[in-house]
């Protein structure tokens, strides 16, 4: 199995705040990684697929880059909506699987 | 606008059947895509459980595989989820999920989840 490993595990941030995420593959997975925002009580809603594509309708603050094993996720200004937890998924082969999560809050 | 919408019980006895059912409005089901069910744990990260694709191969997490069949119902538009011998580690929100190779195979479109516990 690959395994998905994010860090920070949480992160205390401002409005405004330019914050990033990373998630590192055990083992190469070339752009087949996606990104998730996940809310309490809510289904996790794509963000980012393909490592860097944008999912329609998801602000342009959101931005996703790397290729490989590493991979970043970056909220270029954060907004009071933005506190979430976010996933990285890989999807290069079977079981599919998700990094732990790293949860944004308020500072 | 395509959704799903899971059901199925909320309680389920220990050694029982899990069976849980996702509906899907706005696409037939046929048509292609992939479908999904993920779980998550109370307090805890996203585990997918299984995938079915429009051809009816399915793929399952090797974690759960001797217990889990995912089938598709096109005559109803939905696909449901088994998962046989449950025990309380079971106890999770379900979701199902729409993936799709066009976004290499990312879930685009969720349901709202259905939480299902474990308990006699």
């Amino acid at each position: 199995d690959i395994q998905m490993t994010q860090s920070p595990s949480s992160v205390s941030a401002s409005v405004g705040d330019r914050v990033t995420i990373t998630c590192q593959a055990s083992q190469g997975i070339s752009s087949w990684l996606a990104w998730y925002q996940q809310k309490p009580g809510k289904a996790p809603k794509l963000l980012i697929y393909a490592a860097s594509s944008l999912q329609s309708g998801v602000p342009s603050r959101f931005s996703g880059s790397g290729s490989g094993t590493d991979f970043t996720l970056t909220i270029s200004s954060l907004q009071p909506e933005d506190f979430a937890t976010y996933y990285c998924q890989q999807a290069n082969s079977f079981p599919l699987t998700f990094g732990g999560g790293t949860k944004v809050e308020i500072k | 606008q395509v959704q799903l919408q899971e059901s199925g019980p909320g309680l389920v006895k220990p050694s029982e059947t899990l069976s849980l059912t996702c509906a899907v409005s706005g696409y037939s089901i046929s048509s292609g895509y992939y479908w999904g069910w993920i779980r998550q744990p109370p307090g805890k990260g996203l585990e997918w459980i299984g995938s079915i694709y429009h051809s009816g191969s399915t793929y399952y997490n090797p974690s759960l595989k001797s217990r889990v069949t995912i089938s598709v119902d096109t005559s109803k538009n939905q696909f449901s989820l088994k998962l046989s011998s449950v025990t309380a580690a079971d106890t999770a929100v379900y979701y199902c999920a729409r993936g799709t190779t066009m976004m290499n195979d990312a879930f685009d479109i969720w349901g709202q989840g259905t939480m299902v516990t474990v308990s006699s």
